[in-house]
């Protein structure tokens, strides 16, 4: 079984400054790795993914976020956040070859950007 | 497009009625999901079609039963649901399987379920 961890429930940041969101995994096999966000009274909507290779992932709206197999870690970053990415940012897991499995995700992080 | 459509958007239903939620996709993805969502938590699976069998029921209430009539839909049918039930379910889909594997999951905007 997967598991994902969340450390942050909230991170303030002001805007234009930089910020990172941490996501930690456990698993027994091998995994895949996303980051989705979720405005209010939205759906979810992808933002990067690691499947496999480059350890450093770009996605949509500035964000990246770097792989790293011996801390279990998928951290998200963004170098200069803006007031419309203030919403609640998910990390998530799906088992590697394991077909059409679910995905399991952390507790997710709510990204407050302070004016 | 990665465009996954669900309605209604908002449903309020009795604790005696029956009602369906539906979801659509036109990405030719082979594998559907339903989640619930409750306020301020992650979603959380309940079901997974795949190739329009059902493959993974996450031990969810027989007063929650979902159909998948084609590879493009998603149903959900809910009876005597209870206060607790109320929460957003969202519906999902991914291609499920191919050499070129890429599992992620594409979630449509959710229907908002209040149970009076």
């Amino acid at each position: 079984a997967q598991s994902v961890t969340q450390l942050d429930s909230q991170v303030p940041v002001f805007e234009e400054a930089p910020v990172e969101l941490r996501c930690n995994y456990s698993s027994s096999v091998s995994v895949y790795l996303f980051w989705y966000v979720q405005y209010p009274n939205q759906g979810l909507q992808l933002l990067l993914k690691y499947l496999s290779g480059s350890t450093l992932v770009k996605g949509i709206n500035g964000f990246e976020a770097e792989f790293n197999k011996s801390q279990t870690s998928f951290h998200l970053r963004k170098p200069s956040v803006h007031i419309s990415d203030t919403a609640e940012y998910f990390c998530a897991v799906s088992r590697w070859g394991g077909g059409a499995d679910g995905l399991t995700f952390g507790k997710g992080t709510h990204l407050i950007i302070q004016p | 497009d990665t465009e996954v459509t669900q309605t209604p958007k908002h449903l309020v239903m009795g604790m005696t009625n029956k009602k369906s939620l539906k979801c659509e996709q036109h990405m030719g993805h082979r594998a559907m999901y339903w989640y619930k969502q409750k306020a301020k938590k992650p979603p959380e699976l309940m079901f997974v079609y795949s190739y329009e069998k059902l493959s993974i029921n996450e031990s969810v209430p027989s007063r929650f039963s979902p159909e998948c009539p084609n590879s493009s839909l998603l149903n959900l049918h809910l009876h005597a649901l209870q206060p607790e039930d109320s929460a957003l379910y969202l519906c999902a889909s991914s291609q499920g399987r191919g050499l070129a594997v890429h599992y992620e999951q594409y979630f449509g905007p959710g229907t908002r379920l209040t149970v009076t």
